[in-house]
């Protein structure tokens, strides 16, 4: 079974500029999450989807937002990029019923200059 | 590949000792516990798992105990090997939040 896959895996961008970040969950995972981590703040929470709803959001300012699609793909999306928004971002996918261990990609490596 | 965290607490092992790696967590309504091992470069790696309603889990060369009281969790890893280098993640979860709390991480270094 193939596993999170995200894309693309690096990512170079300018401050004021936007970026859409991509997930392709584990075959027959609905839910799929979105973390930011970096050496400061360590694994955040960022959104939470299921079914194309979204279930959740964490504290992140509204420059961050997600989508996710009918066959459970999902996409975030960064506008008007900070140098603070330099970071590794993860995505992971779980199974149905509560208490699904979260399955993560190897993230995407966004900086910002 | 670049540092998960350049200022983790290190845990340093000497090949073929157990270790064992502490996490306090936040949330007395979690309910749910996982510890992650994360390698340089890679996303954070499923382990093992525990529910609340337990206090020990086994998994081959790895116990997760789960001490609801002081809210702390622990993995141990027998015999520890070259390849546990990684930095191990314990995350919670509260049914119905749909979101983990990670805790800060802790680098493990195994000596040969």
């Amino acid at each position: 079974k193939a596993g999170v896959t995200q894309t693309p895996r690096y990512l170079i961008k300018t401050r004021g500029q936007q970026v859409t970040l991509s997930c392709s969950p584990i075959s027959g995972h609905r839910s799929v999450s979105w973390y930011q981590q970096t050496p400061g703040q360590g694994l955040q929470f960022l959104f939470e989807y299921f079914s194309e709803t979204q279930r959740n959001k964490g504290n992140f300012p509204g420059r961050f937002s997600g989508r996710q699609f009918s066959n459970s793909r999902s996409e975030m999306n960064v506008s008007t990029l900070e140098l603070g928004d330099s970071a590794l971002y993860l995505c992971a996918s779980s199974g149905q019923g509560s208490n699904s261990p979260l399955h993560f990609g190897n993230g995407t490596r966004l900086t910002v200059t | 590949g670049e540092s998960v965290g350049l200022h983790l607490p290190t845990l340093s092992v000497q090949e073929g000792d157990n270790s064992i790696i502490n996490c306090a967590y936040s949330n007395s309504a979690s309910d749910y516990f996982i510890w992650y091992k994360q390698e340089s470069g890679k996303g954070p790696q499923f382990i093992i798992d525990i529910r609340s309603n337990m206090d020990k889990r086994q998994g081959q060369r790895v116990t997760v105990l789960l001490n609801k009281t002081v809210k702390h969790l622990s993995l141990q890893i027998a015999a520890t090997q070259p390849g546990d280098s990684a930095v191990y993640f314990c995350a919670e979860n509260t049914s119905g939040t749909y979101k983990y709390i990670f805790g800060t991480g802790t680098r493990l270094k195994v000596l040969a």
